[in-house]
């Protein structure tokens, strides 16, 4: 079975600054999707970045952007610039890509961002 | 607009009773799932569906039932069962997975409390 782990319960930054937010996984599995969503105190859970395990290339989106070491089962996503809006409870999710299971996310605990203007 | 809906927002359960909490997507997609969120242990999957008139049970399936009908609608049922069901329950849908990386979308969520 697979497993996410965020060995960070909370995490703080400056405004402006930069932060890393750490998440490894277990698989026995070569194919797989992976992702970070944010949850802000809304609730609603929304997307940031998603990373194919076939891609060797890191995806970035605007400020965000992930560390994917495939070998080490790694996925640390890098938050630049930093805004009073980031502030949010982040997971980092894994899904496999084999029919069989369905599609369903696995989660990691979750990491608290705050930030300090 | 297309999305999931989940209602109601915030529910109260008696000790003994069932309750049930509704989901409904108008993104035409294949999949959907239902969540439960606790402080400090992330999202637990407690059904999922892939197609309709057929369902599997999660990690925690037990205290719940689920029912697929209709491709739009996947209702959570919290059954007297469910010994400790105060949570934030979360419902997801996604489209099934054709190589692009499909991602899940969530609904806004239902705060079930026991009374």
């Amino acid at each position: 079975a697979q497993t996410v782990t965020q060995s960070q319960p909370e995490m703080s930054v400056q405004e402006a600054e930069t932060v890393t937010l750490s998440c490894t996984y277990d698989t026995s599995e070569s194919d797989y999707y992976l992702f970070w969503y944010k949850q802000p105190p809304s609730r609603q859970m929304i997307l940031v970045i998603r990373q194919e395990a076939y891609k060797q290339q890191n995806a970035t989106e605007n400020r965000f952007s992930v560390n994917f070491q495939k070998a080490a089962k790694s996925f640390s996503l890098k938050i630049s610039d930093s805004q009073l809006g980031d502030a949010a409870m982040y997971f980092c999710a894994y899904r496999s890509r084999r029919y069989n299971q369905g599609g369903k996310l696995i989660f990691g605990q979750g990491t608290e961002l705050s930030v300090k203007p | 607009d297309g999305g999931i809906t989940q209602s109601p927002k915030y529910l109260f359960r008696k000790e003994g009773q069932n309750v049930t909490l509704s989901c409904e997507q108008n993104l035409n997609h294949d999949a959907m799932y239902w969540y439960r969120q606790d402080p400090g242990q992330g999202l637990r999957l407690i059904y999922y569906s892939q197609i309709v008139n057929d369902f599997q049970k999660g990690d925690i399936a037990e205290g719940y039932s689920v029912s697929r009908e209709k491709k739009e609608s996947f209702p959570l049922t919290v059954t007297s069962a469910q010994k400790n069901p105060t949570a934030f329950y979360l419902c997801a849908s996604s489209a099934r997975d054709r190589g692009i990386g499909t991602e899940a979308f969530f609904g806004q969520g239902t705060r079930l409390t026991v009374v």
